[in-house]
């Protein structure tokens, strides 16, 4: 079945650090591939996506590429801010019928300033 | 516009009793699918609905159903409460169940549920 493993958390950064958040997936074809945010107390928020292969999702400083070969879509930021702390979910979607999302289990951030 | 709204916001139950659930999508939105999200883990896929129809169904018992209505606003039931259930129900709504313009799921804030 389609699975996201996500970097174990928490992780701690100082304002202005660069980010990494590893995910690698499984899934049978060719997913779209997608990381949400949730603030404390919220619900998520799509950050960014990517639909293929090769494809590069970005929004508010943050990337990810969608790696086919390494079945990856890590997420980057050059330089967090303290208001970059939330939860980061990284999430699958197949084709076919329906778009049902498979998360990870997510990675919290934690900015410091 | 209005986001994805849910109702209630907290809701504490005892174990055994029944709960309802509901969400309103986002206008022009025809889809909804349910999600739970328990402390500390991602969400999981509970059910989708499209055009009033169930289109897919997670790996949850008999005791959760929902239904959407005409103007595509949706409820969750669970019958039967277990300790288990204590969770973030999360409702998302997106412009149809299939197809690169319609993967896009925008999330509501959610429903905590907690049974004691």
């Amino acid at each position: 079945g389609n699975s996201v493993t996500q970097m174990e958390g928490p992780v701690t950064l100082s304002e202005e650090a660069f980010l990494t958040i590893n995910c690698t997936y499984t899934a049978t074809g060719y997913p779209s591939l997608f990381w949400y945010v949730q603030y404390p107390g919220e619900g998520l928020q799509l950050l960014l996506k990517a639909t293929k292969a090769d494809d590069k999702g970005s929004n508010k400083g943050f990337e990810a590429t969608y790696r086919k070969e390494t079945t990856s879509f890590h997420l980057e930021k050059g330089s967090v801010q303290v208001s970059d702390s939330a939860v980061y979910f990284c999430a699958l979607a197949r084709g076919g019928s329906n778009y049902k999302l498979t998360f990870g289990k997510g990675t919290l951030l934690t900015v410091n300033p | 516009d209005a986001g994805v709204t849910q109702s209630p916001t907290h809701l504490i139950k005892t174990r055994g009793q029944q709960v309802t659930l509901r969400c309103s999508p986002i206008s022009g939105h025809k889809s909804v699918s349910w999600y739970q999200q328990v402390l500390g883990q991602g969400p999981q896929f509970i059910f989708q609905y499209y055009e009033k129809e169930e289109r897919g169904r997670g790996n949850f018992p008999d005791r959760f159903s929902a239904r959407q209505f005409p103007n595509y606003s949706s409820e969750l039931n669970v019958n039967a409460l277990l300790l288990g259930d204590s969770a973030l129900y999360l409702c998302a709504s997106s412009l149809g169940p299939s197809g690169p313009r319609m993967i896009e799921q925008y999330f509501g804030p959610g429903t905590r549920l907690t049974v004691t």
